[in-house]
């Protein structure tokens, strides 16, 4: 299984917006790229997923490098209840079957 | 529309004994993934079960063992209970129709907290 490297923890300020890095130098050509969110307390939560064009929705934008080995989850104004474990996974829906890997994730803060 | 449910909240076993837990899917869904998570990690998958058969299996014993019931709820089974198995355990369920491409968006519940003394 591909893997993916992520930042163990960031900080933002409220109302900002929040860049989180994830790196994936050994994606394949079927790996998509998927954010999971785990909330306090809670199990984790879809977030967003591509494959190579960038992606948006309502919770988020999802921006994948050109060649593949990076991708950056974009929330556009963080809100305290964005505090959260965010988790970048590499799903090849076609050899991989039907596990998902996640990795220790991203852990954000946000400041009043 | 009731999320993905699972039972019991907490539980707290000791050395040696079994444990069931047990998970309903989100309305129409027909495939449920089990994970454990230990405390400050990411989920780990344990398997996958899809129309009463598991489908695949991470790297985790026999001791751990699985059920997919016809209305599609799953229980998980653990044997020999070790003091290692102390984790939050987490049911997703998802469907293959959904989401589109590459998605098979899972939905999480909000898990079961083993705790073996």
């Amino acid at each position: 299984d591909a893997k993916t490297t992520q930042p163990n923890s960031m900080e933002s300020n409220e109302e900002e917006p929040v860049h989180l890095p994830c790196n994936h130098s050994t994606i394949s050509g079927t790996d998509y790229i998927h954010w999971y969110r785990q909330l306090p307390s809670q199990g984790p939560e879809y977030v967003i997923h591509g494959l190579t064009s960038n992606v948006n929705n309502r919770m988020a934008s999802l921006a994948i490098a050109e060649d593949r080995k990076s991708s950056t989850l974009i929330l556009h104004r963080a809100t305290l209840r964005d505090a959260a474990v965010y988790y970048c996974i590499l799903r090849d829906v076609v050899t991989g079957g039907f596990k998902t890997i996640f990795g220790a994730g991203t852990r954000l803060f946000v400041k009043a | 529309d009731a999320g993905v449910t699972q039972s019991p909240t907490h539980l707290i076993k000791t050395r040696g004994q079994q444990v069931t837990l047990r998970c309903s899917p989100k309305s129409g869904h027909d495939t449920v993934s089990w994970y454990q998570q230990a405390l400050g990690q990411g989920p780990q998958f344990i398997f996958q079960y899809y129309e009463e058969e598991e489908r695949q299996r991470g790297n985790f014993p026999d001791r751990f063992s699985g059920h997919q019931f016809p209305n599609y709820s799953s229980e998980l089974n653990v044997n020999a209970l070790l003091l290692g198995d102390s984790a939050l355990y987490l049911c997703a369920s998802s469907s293959p129709l959904a989401g589109g491409p590459g998605n098979n968006e899972q939905f999480f519940g909000p898990g079961t907290r083993l705790t073996v003394l």
